[in-house]
C-alpha cells in the first residue's frame, strides 16, 4: 500500500494564480483532512471530508476550496494565491471518524511569491 | 470549541533522562486525545492515543501519556531519552460527543535530546 499521496511535494506560485494540491489514499478510508503547517503555529485544519460528496470546512477555510468525488481522492484548490498560503499542506486520511489515527502524507510545500 | 494548548515550544534533555512533554485540552464532552511525532521533512507520524478506561496509555517507541481528567491534561513522557527521540512532537483531541469530525492539533514541541 501507498498509503496518502500528496503532489506536488514543492510548487512555487505567483500572487493570483491558482493551482490544486492532489492527494490520493488506497486505504479505503471514509474520511480525510487538508491542514496546513506554519512554523509555530502547529497544524490548522483547513477542510474536511467524512466521504464521498460530503465536505466541511474547518479552521482555516478561507481562500481554499476542496471536493470529494471519489473516496481515494480530496483535492484542495488554491484560488487566487496570496503570500499568506505560504506554507506545508499535509493531507490525512482516518478509518474510524471517532478514534482513528490519522495517516498523513508527506507534505507539499507551497511558496507564494 | 476545541482546542490544545503545548505550553513549551522546546524541550531540552540530557540522553537517559525522563523526558515530558506537555499537554492540555479543552472540549465538550469527553475526549479522544492523541500524540504524533514529525521528524524534519516528513509527515506525522502517530505515536498513541486515548479511548478510555486505564489512564496510563502505552505507545511507539517506549512513549508513554497519561490522561488527567481533572487536569484536562495528557502528557507524553519517556523514562529514558534517546537521541533519536529528537523531533517535534504534537498532541491532538476530538470530542466524543462532538457530531463534527474535528480533529485539532496543538502548536507542537520541539524536543532535542543532547548526547
Amino acid at each position: 500500500n501507498a498509503g496518502v499521496t500528496q503532489t506536488p511535494k514543492f510548487r512555487i506560485l505567483k500572487i493570483g494564480q491558482s493551482m490544486t494540491l492532489q492527494c490520493t489514499q488506497d486505504m479505503n478510508h471514509n474520511y480525510m483532512y487538508w491542514y496546513r503547517q506554519d512554523p509555530g503555529m502547529g497544524l490548522k485544519l483547513i477542510y474536511y471530508s467524512v466521504g464521498a460528496g460530503i465536505t466541511d470546512k474547518g479552521e482555516v477555510p478561507n481562500g481554499y476550496n476542496v471536493s470529494r468525488s471519489t473516496t481515494e481522492d480530496f483535492p484542495l484548490r488554491l484560488e487566487l494565491a496570496a503570500p499568506s498560503q505560504t506554507s506545508v499542506y499535509f493531507c490525512a486520511s482516518t478509518p474510524l471518524l471517532e478514534a482513528g489515527e490519522l495517516f498523513f502524507g508527506e507534505g507539499s510545500r507551497l511558496t507564494v511569491l | 470549541a476545541q482546542s490544545v494548548a503545548q505550553p513549551e515550544d522546546q524541550v531540552n534533555v540530557a540522553e537517559g533522562n525522563p523526558l515530558t512533554v506537555k499537554c492540555t485540552y479543552s472540549v465538550s464532552g469527553n475526549p479522544y486525545l492523541f500524540w504524533y511525532v514529525q521528524y524534519p521533512n516528513r509527515g506525522l507520524q502517530f505515536l498513541l492515543k486515548y479511548i478510555t478506561g486505564d489512564n496510563l496509555v502505552k505507545g511507539s517507541y517506549g512513549f508513554e501519556a497519561e490522561f488527567n481528567k481533572s487536569q484536562t491534561s495528557f502528557h507524553l513522557k519517556k523514562p529514558s531519552a534517546l537521541v533519536s527521540d529528537s523531533a517535534l512532537y504534537f498532541c491532538a483531541v476530538r470530542s466524543r460527543y462532538s457530531s463534527a469530525s474535528k480533529i485539532i492539533f496543538g502548536s507542537g514541541t520541539r524536543l532535542s535530546i543532547r548526547p
